[in-house]
């Protein structure tokens, strides 16, 4: 499968503890892109990242919320001390530059309880 | 989403035409995008169109955009029930190396046997 990949697939965790995902996009992909999905909601912009730099943050991304991409390749979204707001779908994408067009992965589906 | 404005729902009959609207208001926007979300999965390119066409057909899937009033719409033929899903419309302007891809709430297709 050479598709953009996320896992684990679904995580369900008890509030306050932390929680890291990781992605792995398509192999050429330079650019790398995390969004976050409520319910009945489009996927809202976190971050991006250009190789290994991160280039763009919302302020959607709270301080209890990392991205890394260390060697330009997977990436991983860690959220410390999860809230019940927290819980939803987070999905990667990659693309090349000058292709604008994204690929998504399947996500992770985050459930705090 | 603010960029982006779609109606929130539609309901056809199996067979029939469904056309998904879409507004957007960055006249700069060079492709724009649709994008299919079935339940519990990821985004998939679905079709798009460059900014200096009026319209694309593809197998069932016909795209036309009026430039002028920035609107862009999806028309399916023979709407089968494996269309049900959420449709994205997705304007990207050119890319400046800092923009991300910002997606409205999307229209939920649902298509009745």
């Amino acid at each position: 499968d050479t598709g953009v990949s996320q896992d684990p697939r679904h995580k369900i965790t008890k509030r306050g503890q932390n929680v890291t995902f990781r992605c792995d996009p398509i192999s050429e992909h330079n650019r790398l892109y995390w969004y976050r999905q409520t319910l009945g909601q489009g996927p809202e912009f976190l971050t991006y990242f250009q190789n290994e730099a991160q280039l763009e943050k919302s302020r959607l991304l709270s301080d209890r919320f990392s991205a890394e991409r260390p060697k330009g390749s997977f990436s991983t979204l860690e959220i410390q001390r999860t809230e019940q707001g927290d819980s939803a779908m987070y999905l990667c994408a990659s693309s090349l530059p000058g292709k604008a067009e994204a690929f998504f992965g399947q996500g992770t589906r985050l459930t705090v309880v | 989403g603010e960029d982006v404005e779609q109606s929130l729902f539609l309901s056809v009959r199996e067979g029939d035409s469904s056309v998904i609207n879409c507004t957007y208001t960055d006249s700069s926007s060079t492709y724009l995008y649709w994008y299919k979300q079935e339940p519990g999965a990821g985004l998939q390119l679905l079709t798009y169109i460059f900014s200096n066409m009026d319209m694309k057909q593809d197998q069932r899937l016909t795209v036309l955009l009026n430039k002028k009033d920035k609107h862009l719409s999806l028309r399916i033929a023979d709407t089968q029930t494996g269309d049900s899903a959420i449709y994205f419309c997705l304007p990207k302007v050119p890319d400046t190396g800092r923009r991300a891809l910002t997606f409205g709430s999307g229209t939920r297709l649902q298509v009745q046997p």
